[in-house]
């Protein structure tokens, strides 16, 4: 069964933190994308990378950084945790499947 | 620009009625246009996908959606909605930028079915 995998589902971070957000998949897709979701405002697209090494901006880039060394691993980084980077996570393969989410939440 | 959407946030219908979540698009070419279904605290289910072919796409669950070009709208459908199909729904488009895809997501919206 094809799956993206998540690394956490909950995290609790201060703020200032670095923070990484990791992201498996075992399809052998060349495209990857992270996405936060948010009430009312649905799924944004942060960043995505279609090939290894290469990565592209989205909607809302800002405060963000990724990561694709390896084909099957996207991360996501967050340089400075802020309050307003509380959200839920969600990586996807291709156009499916996405990861079970991570739910951050910034103190 | 490049959009989608999802011009109601919550849908309620009785179970064993029909349903229907709307979703609209604007994007240049031929469009890909997904749906996905969300229960809560998970991430998002692949329900169906229309890429090129006949306009009435059928999909997981039950579901269906029929592609309407001249009125750039996707619909999702199912004929009797049962309570376990409620949940949060989203439509998607693939778009091209700078010489690749990616895809949009409408803002979802909350179908609740009512026992």
């Amino acid at each position: 069964d094809v799956k993206v995998t998540q690394s956490s589902r909950y995290l609790v971070k201060r703020t200032g933190e670095k923070v990484f957000l990791e992201c498996v998949q075992d399809m052998d897709h060349e495209n990857m994308f992270w996405y936060r979701q948010d009430p009312g405002l649905g799924l944004r697209l942060i960043y995505f990378s279609y090939d290894v090494k290469m990565k592209e901006k989205g909607d809302i880039p800002e405060g963000y950084s990724v990561s694709r060394e390896k084909k099957e691993r996207f991360s996501l980084i967050l340089e400075s945790a802020s309050t307003n980077q509380t959200s839920m996570y969600l990586c996807a393969s291709s156009a499916s499947p996405f990861g079970q989410g991570t739910r951050l939440t910034v103190v | 620009a490049q959009s989608v959407a999802q011009p109601e946030d919550q849908v309620n219908v009785a179970e064993g009625n029909p349903l229907t979540v709307k979703c609209t698009y604007s994007v240049s070419g031929n469009p890909y246009l997904f749906w996905y279904v969300q229960y809560p605290n998970r991430g998002l289910q692949f329900l169906l996908k229309y890429i090129t072919g006949d306009n009435l796409v059928k999909g997981s669950y039950g579901f269906e959606a029929e592609f309407n070009k001249s009125q750039t709208s996707f619909h999702l459908k199912k004929p009797s909605a049962l309570v376990s199909d409620s949940a949060l729904y989203f439509c998607a488009v693939r778009a091209p930028t700078s010489g690749t895809y990616k895809y949009i997501f409408g803002t979802g919206t909350r179908l609740k079915v009512l026992a």
